[in-house]
């Protein structure tokens, strides 16, 4: 069974610029996270879905950040405006309701 | 808000030497569950163990952990460190098996011959 996919694995940006993150989830798995870590630090939830609808994005700054799952499968996290501060891993993760969460390998995105 | 503390960022051990990662937390919802996820280096972070019961051991590929409601800890221990065991170890707590996950700062364990 392939694991969660996700591309790109590097990201390098000037600030202002935008960048656009893909995953892949696990086969079946209906739910699917989106987290934030900077250098040093564990993961911080961003947003999670369950199917297509978004559950929590109240991490998630809005006006810069953007997330979508449209047909409940695949995702597609957005950076409009980077910033140095965004410079962090993104990691994807997937899973079945009620059971355990499987994490991708994680873009490194780093802003200059 | 829930939060998870590791106190530890870098544990240093000879091989052979016992393990023990601590791992505390604060949450008002009685019902948590919490994780130790591993991370090897060009490896996605991957899950240890679980548990939300309280008192009862839980082990997995020769480590294990006890949930102690009573002092919010779930320390990660192992009678004897390899080499194969240095990487990145997350604490991380959730409301729910299946809720978002709140995790710790991670401790590194580097194990040394």
């Amino acid at each position: 069974e392939a694991g969660v996919t996700q591309s790109p694995r590097y990201a390098v940006l000037q600030e202002g610029q935008a960048v656009s993150f893909w995953c892949d989830p696990i086969s079946g798995h209906d739910t699917l996270y989106w987290y934030q870590q900077p250098r040093d630090q564990g993961p911080q939830l961003l947003v999670y879905f369950r199917d297509e609808a978004v559950i929590d994005n109240s991490q998630l700054p809005s006006d810069r950040f953007s997330a979508v799952r449209p047909k409940g499968t695949n995702s597609t996290l957005k950076i409009q405006s980077a910033k140095q501060g965004d410079t962090a891993t993104y990691l994807c993760a997937s899973s079945l309701t009620e059971d355990t969460q499987y994490f991708g390998p994680g873009t490194r995105l780093l802003v200059l | 808000g829930d939060s998870v503390t590791q106190k530890e960022g870098l544990v240093t051990l000879t091989e052979g030497l016992p393990v023990m990662l601590n791992c505390t937390y604060q949450t008002i919802y009685s019902n948590a569950f919490l994780f130790w996820y591993v991370h090897y280096l060009n490896e996605s972070p991957r899950l240890l163990l679980k548990s939300s019961t309280d008192n009862k051991r839980t082990e997995h590929q020769g480590f294990h952990a006890t949930l102690h409601k009573s002092s919010s800890s779930f320390h990660l221990q192992k009678s004897s460190a390899q080499l194969s065991d240095s990487a990145l170890y997350y604490c991380a707590l959730s409301r729910g098996s299946n809720a978002k996950l709140t995790f710790g700062k991670g401790t590194k364990l580097s194990v040394k011959s």
